[in-house]
């Protein structure tokens, strides 16, 4: 079972930064937060991955709290492509296991 | 972003045949995934290939499943015998590292 837990829905509107939440109170040392998400069918996307430190790349900025037991991605102008959902991942050296996600409804 | 193609994008078949995915990764990562998707439910881990070899595999991945990479290029899932309960999209993922995974567009699979 995934070892997160996620809100099962939100919604942004359009241009307007978008900030999920994600709790992992069990995570162990040596894991990583990982975030990917889904639009429609697709295959899973890569966004963005985090140890302890705050993170941002082109995509997201990733937000760890001090005592890493939640997260929250943010996307700081949301368009109507970044509709989808999104899960957030622990994981060591291990396979990932996808939970249910948020599904990030952007509106315009 | 790096791609993964996966052939066919879609496929019917009858249950009890033998069906065989592809995946054809890019670049040169080591490490290489099978994941499905039954319509309206979770990515679930198939099986990890790493130094051609099977690293991990999941319960589900039983008797009826095996990988390979025979040609040190594709990388394929073959299903021996379908069954109805096998139709599902299933997405060939590859890394450097084995959290950061960049997946295919998929393969839905269609049992009849």
């Amino acid at each position: 079972d995934a070892k997160t837990t996620q809100p099962p829905s939100m919604d942004c509107a359009e241009g307007r930064a978008a900030n999920l939440p994600c709790n992992h109170s069990t995570i162990s040392g040596n894991e990583y937060v990982y975030w990917y998400r889904q639009i429609h069918s697709q295959g899973p996307q890569y966004i963005i991955h985090g140890l302890k430190n705050n993170e941002t790349n082109e995509m997201a900025s990733l937000i760890i709290t001090e005592d890493r037991k939640s997260s929250t991605l943010i996307l700081p102008h949301a368009t109507l492509r970044d509709t989808a959902v999104y899960y957030c991942i622990v994981a060591g050296n291990t396979p990932l296991v996808f939970g249910k996600g948020t599904r990030l409804s952007v509106i315009a | 972003e790096p791609e993964v193609t996966q052939t066919p994008s879609h496929q019917v078949t009858q249950m009890g045949q033998e069906v065989i995915l592809r995946c054809v990764p890019i670049s040169n990562h080591l490490y290489f995934y099978w994941y499905r998707q039954i319509l309206g439910q979770k990515v679930e881990f198939l099986v990890s290939f790493y130094n051609n070899e099977i690293s991990e595999k999941s319960e589900i991945f039983d008797d009826q499943f095996s990988v390979e990479r025979p040609d040190g290029s594709n990388f394929t899932l073959k299903i021996r015998s379908t069954k109805l309960e096998d139709s599902a999209m299933y997405f060939c993922a590859r890394a450097i590292t084995s959290g950061t995974q960049y997946f295919g567009p998929g393969t839905r699979l269609t049992v009849l």
